[in-house]
């Protein structure tokens, strides 16, 4: 089965710490595509980061860095230096069969106070 | 400017009455997705189409009907079967070569209440 999974419902951070959101999948395809999206208060999701399941290489943009490790099928998104902007709920995803199917995670919500 | 749009932003539907939500994209996308996302919760795929005159269920497409006449366009159709259609409708299209396949790009969004 392809599933996704976020266990941290909700995560309150102050503004200027380090937080990391987890993801965790499953799929038995060996090329797949994994993503995250933020979903800010007016609803749109905004496309992120796309990883394909043979580049393990970390990436950092900016305030932002993901961590892909297919020992543990994790893909896991680190916020540092917090914002208040950064207040959204984070969708991590999976696509398999060649890009043709799509399941995304449950969401996690991040609040980050002044 | 390439992108999706979709409309109306708001949109109120009466009890046992058919409503039409538009989806249209000029990225060349092959695929097209609706989902629905209820409050606090996840995104549900409702239906998707990777080729023109050719669409599959998801997972809640039951009191839904769509079409795809053309490439750039999307509508989706909340039928009177649908009990419960109040929720915020996303669209989303994505190519399926390239190099970017299965990235999904998504639409502002329409709110669909129920009077």
């Amino acid at each position: 089965a392809q599933k996704v999974t976020q266990a941290q419902t909700e995560i309150s951070v102050v503004e200027k710490e380090d937080v990391t959101l987890d993801c965790v999948y499953e799929t038995r395809d060996t090329t797949y595509y994994l993503f995250w999206y933020k979903q800010p208060p007016s609803g749109e999701l905004v496309f992120l980061i796309r990883r394909n399941s043979f580049d393990e290489q970390n990436e950092i943009s900016g305030r932002y860095s993901w961590n892909f490790q297919k020992s543990t099928s994790s893909f896991n998104f680190t916020i540092t230096a917090s914002q208040v902007v950064d207040s959204a709920v984070y969708f991590c995803a999976l696509s398999y069969n060649y890009g043709q199917n799509f399941v995304f995670g449950p969401g996690t919500r991040l609040s980050v106070l002044p | 400017d390439g992108g999706i749009t979709q409309s109306p932003k708001y949109l109120f539907r009466k009890e046992g009455q058919n409503v039409t939500l538009s989806c249209e994209q000029n990225l060349n996308h092959d695929a097209m997705y609706w989902y629905r996302q209820d409050p606090g919760q996840g995104l549900r795929l409702i239906y998707y189409s990777q080729i023109v005159n050719d669409f599959q269920k998801g997972d809640i497409a039951e009191g839904y009907s769509v079409s795809r006449e053309k490439k750039e366009s999307f509508p989706l159709t909340v039928t009177s079967a649908q009990k419960n259609p109040t929720a915020f409708y996303l669209c989303a299209s994505s190519t399926l070569t390239g190099g970017r396949e299965g990235t999904q790009y998504f639409g502002p969004g329409t709110r669909l209440l129920v009077l």
